[in-house]
């Protein structure tokens, strides 16, 4: 059974800074890792969609990276800004085409 | 221009009653999902249709039985409403099940049985 982790459950850091979410799979038998967004009393926005057969994915000031074969996969969110505060949630499509969350990642930029 | 749309928005009802929840998509997308995200924000799939053929049904109580009149609606109905039902529904839709699909939101449907 497909398991997700997301490490650290929190994150605040100061605006400009670099920083890494953190995401493992139990099960490397994935279609695909999604990475979305939500914001308060909000839906789920979709950032980024690495296939399988990808390593990484770049949109912007995010970039997402995949490893299959270690069950991990971070976003690398460059220059952080107010505006990227919000919960970010990470999701692995399992071989049945169940996407699978991570409980997130809140993480707060500080102006 | 709303791509998932969901109503109502909120939903306060007692335990013991029947509801529905509507979802449309405007994306023309062939694959509709319902999503639970409990207390504790896990998101969690319960149910999948693919051009109105269920597709995927999580070990969900039959109290919840979804509905598509077409590919562009999901309605989740929900019998006999419990405390432990309290949760946000989102629904979602995709181009079709794939590799390579994103997967949409809506905004959720924040329900609260008292």
């Amino acid at each position: 059974k497909q398991e997700v982790t997301q490490i650290p459950a929190a994150l605040s850091v100061p605006e400009g800074e670099n920083l890494v979410l953190n995401c493992s799979f139990t099960d490397s038998a994935i279609y695909n890792l999604q990475w979305f967004r939500q914001d308060p009393g909000k839906g789920l926005t979709s950032l980024l969609l690495i296939q399988s057969s990808q390593r990484e994915q770049t949109s912007g000031r995010l970039n997402a990276s995949l490893d299959k074969s270690s069950g991990r996969s971070t976003l690398y969110i460059a220059a952080s800004q107010p505006g990227d505060s919000a919960t970010y949630l990470c999701a692995a499509l399992d071989s049945s085409y169940k996407l699978i969350f991570g409980s997130g990642t809140r993480l707060l930029v500080r102006p | 221009d709303t791509a998932v749309s969901q109503t109502p928005k909120y939903l306060v009802t007692q335990m013991g009653n029947d509801k529905s929840i509507k979802c449309e998509q405007n994306l023309g997308h062939d694959t509709m999902y319902w999503y639970k995200q409990d207390s504790k924000k896990f998101l969690k799939i319960m149910f999948s249709y693919n051009n109105k053929e269920l597709i995927i049904n999580e070990t969900v109580p039959n109290r919840f039985s979804p509905k598509s009149p077409d590919k562009a609606h999901l309605n989740l109905h929900i019998n006999s409403l419990e405390l432990g039902d309290s949760a946000v529904y989102f629904c979602a839709s995709s181009q079709e099940v794939g590799a390579d699909q994103p997967q949409h939101f809506g905004d959720g449907t924040r329900l609260s049985i008292l």
